[in-house]
């Protein structure tokens, strides 16, 4: 079964300053890989995905993504954040076919942005 | 683009009784739809598995007949907390897939349940 860990569970970053919040997967086979934020209270908005070839991509909102298969790894970038970026966030890796996929998420990591 | 839409978003209910909660494609047909449920400060836990005629499959530990699942049409899928409890307490979001190659999955914004 896969799994997905987050190791940090909160990360407190200064508006302006660079960001990478880490995921690492446990998967069998190539994974799908996915990064969504959530604001309170909200639901699920996707901010970037990996299924295959390039193994950076470039997500909504300035994020982006490497997956990094000798390391079991999917971390999150931003390079430079903004007060609007504060939310949790959720790794999640996909198994099943194409358009019928069912996620196992991460426990999530709280960014919170300070002035 | 495409979008998952639920009704209600929030929604509060006495100890007991039975609560329903839809989602919906709004510009797409869905054969299977997912639910997870979250508790405050915590992940996104599978729940089952909604397929459009047929019978959900339901995650280990998840009660099937507690947390009844419909999927009538390609388009709409429904849980019913039945006999819910104050511990059933949580927020309910689904999802689905659109395509095949390049698949993007959309979450629905979520229902807060509150059982009193």
């Amino acid at each position: 079964a896969q799994s997905v860990t987050q190791p940090d569970i909160h990360i407190t970053v200064s508006e302006g300053a660079s960001l990478e919040l880490r995921c690492n997967y446990s998967y069998g086979a190539t994974p799908y890989l996915f990064w969504y934020v959530q604001s309170p209270g909200q639901g699920l908005q996707l901010l970037l995905k990996y299924f295959s070839g390039d193994t950076l991509v470039q997500g909504i909102k300035g994020f982006e993504a490497e997956f990094k298969r000798s390391q079991s790894s999917f971390n999150l970038r931003k390079p430079s954040v903004h007060w609007s970026d504060a939310a949790e966030y959720f790794c999640a890796v996909g198994a099943g076919n194409f358009g019928n996929e069912k996620l196992t998420f991460g426990t999530g990591t709280r960014l919170t942005i300070i002035p | 683009g495409a979008v998952v839409s639920q009704h209600p978003s929030r929604v509060i209910c006495k100890s007991g009784t039975s609560v329903k909660i839809e989602c919906r494609s709004l510009d797409f047909q869905a054969t299977t739809m997912f639910w997870y449920r979250q508790f405050p400060k915590q992940s996104l836990m599978l729940m089952a598995t909604s397929n459009e005629g047929s019978k959900a499959t339901y995650e280990q530990g998840v009660e099937k007949d507690k947390f009844l699942i419909n999927h009538a049409s390609l388009t709409l899928s429904t849980l019913t907390v039945t006999s819910a409890h104050p511990e059933d307490s949580s927020f309910y979001i689904c999802s689905a897939g659109v395509g095949t190659s390049g698949n993007t999955i959309y979450f629905g914004e979520g229902s807060w349940l509150t059982v009193v």
